[in-house]
């Protein structure tokens, strides 16, 4: 399986504080997408790193992404109740069905 | 939802049964995609849809089949269904190059 793995499987802080969750995969890849998802609702997607760049960043989030490792992070800062979901890393790889592979996802919970 | 829709957004069938679950964009756009969630393994892919009448397996294909004879349209069909098909079902669509997704809501599916 292509799938990749994220870590932790769950995580609880308490509002305010910053939220690291991390994605390792096991193919080549194109681009790294961070995805999230709320309870009973489909994926939307947050941000996205090309496999040649190290660190994006986008309003609260910051993504950084080490292709020597196959690893990548997703931070939020100063987190709020409203950032309670699921967080789901994807990657594209570089064969030809130019398909997405998704982690098995971060539970955030923020407490208030 | 990204001018997704998936129907049912609920259902309970029997074993052996066929079960087919709509996907509709008014996006044209020229890719589609179904996926399944389960616990413990993120999405998976199932089929995709790269045009009208265009489809592909993905990951966890067998004892599915899909169709698309309109852009805006995209059917997954359960032959016989199983208990090991109850999921929730996710469509998407996306673009090229970069393969950023937009989901549905999701329908849940349950075989008993």
């Amino acid at each position: 399986s292509q799938q990749g793995e994220e870590d932790p499987q769950a995580l609880s802080i308490q509002e305010g504080e910053n939220a690291t969750m991390n994605c390792s995969y096991k193919t080549s890849i194109n681009n790294l997408q961070w995805y999230r998802q709320n309870s009973g609702r489909g994926l939307v997607h947050l941000i996205l790193i090309r496999s040649n760049e190290r660190e994006k960043h986008s309003g609260r989030l910051r993504v950084t992404l080490d292709t020597s490792k196959k690893s990548s992070s997703l931070l939020i800062t100063a987190s709020r109740a409203a950032d309670t979901a699921s967080y789901f890393c994807a990657t594209l790889d570089q064969t030809g069905a130019n398909n997405l592979f998704f982690g098995t996802g971060t539970r955030l919970t923020v407490i208030p | 939802d990204a001018g997704i829709t998936q129907s049912p957004r609920h259902k309970v069938t029997e074993t052996g049964t066929p079960v087919t679950l709509r996907c509709h964009q008014t996006e044209n756009h020229r890719y589609m995609y179904w996926y399944r969630q389960d616990p413990g393994h993120g999405l998976r892919l199932i089929h995709y849809s790269y045009g009208v009448k265009d489809t592909d397996k993905g990951e966890v294909s067998d004892g599915y089949s899909v169709s698309r004879s309109k852009t805006e349209d995209f059917l997954l069909t359960l032959e016989s269904a199983t208990s090991s098909q109850t999921s929730v079902y996710f469509c998407a669509i996306g673009g090229q190059p970069k393969n950023i997704q937009y989901f549905g809501a999701g329908t849940r599916l349950s075989v008993l």
